[in-house]
């Protein structure tokens, strides 16, 4: 099946700090989505980025999938940006439709 | 609006006790998931249901029981669990299974087995 894997999978900042999160996946994709899971577990959607680049506001993403990879940009960062980044792909099999696969996370820890 | 509600937000349940999750979404969308995420690991699918028919079973044990009574209804029925199966159980929806629609997670229901 489809491998996803993401860098670093840790990440210590302090406030105001940039950083670039990566994902690289083995298969052409159907879905590709950034989250952020908070404290509490919920996985909070940042992106739908199967290709191309987006922004909104101090994030944003951009997807190269001819070359399989996604970058999630963080720019000033802040102490509420802390948590588990997922990047999650949907393969294009057909009866696997609608099952996202996950990467392991890169856990960001900002200092204040 | 985007939201996906679980309850309850946590659970403790013995083994031989028989729960049940409760997943509900509002946005007309036609596929729902429940997603099960053990401590420190990314979340792992369970089941899909695709206009409130079971789309796909993960190899799910059987004590582990979905059901889609109507569209905007997902609930996941607990029945002699084990305390391995104690993890944050996510449900999840979206436009249309397989069609690279975004898809929404609710704020998960985390399960405790004693």
């Amino acid at each position: 099946g489809i491998q996803v894997e993401q860098s670093p999978p840790d990440l210590i900042l302090q406030e105001g700090a940039n950083s670039t999160l990566r994902c690289n996946f083995s298969d052409s994709v159907n879905n590709l989505q950034w989250f952020h899971q908070n404290p509490w577990g919920q996985l909070i959607n940042l992106f739908y980025i199967p290709s191309g680049t987006k922004q909104n506001g101090r994030l944003s993403a951009t997807t190269v999938a001819t070359e399989r990879y996604s970058l999630l940009y963080i720019s000033s960062s802040q102490t509420t940006d802390s948590g588990v980044y997922f990047c999650a792909v949907e393969s294009m099999i057909y009866n696997q439709g609608g099952k996202l696969i996950f990467g392991q996370g890169t856990e960001l820890s900002v200092k204040p | 609006d985007t939201e996906v509600t679980q309850t309850p937000k946590h659970l403790v349940m013995g083994m031989t006790n028989k729960k049940s999750l409760k997943c509900e979404q509002h946005m007309g969308h036609r596929a729902m998931y429940w997603y099960k995420q053990k401590a420190k690991k990314p979340p792992e699918l369970m089941f899909v249901y695709s206009y409130e028919k079971l789309s796909i079973n993960e190899s799910v044990p059987s004590r582990f029981s979905p059901e889609c009574p109507n569209s905007s209804l997902l609930n996941l029925h607990l029945h002699a669990l084990q305390p391995e199966d104690s993890a944050l159980y996510l449900c999840a929806s979206s436009q249309a299974q397989g069609t690279g629609n975004t898809i929404y997670f609710g704020e998960g229901s985390w399960l405790t087995v004693v």
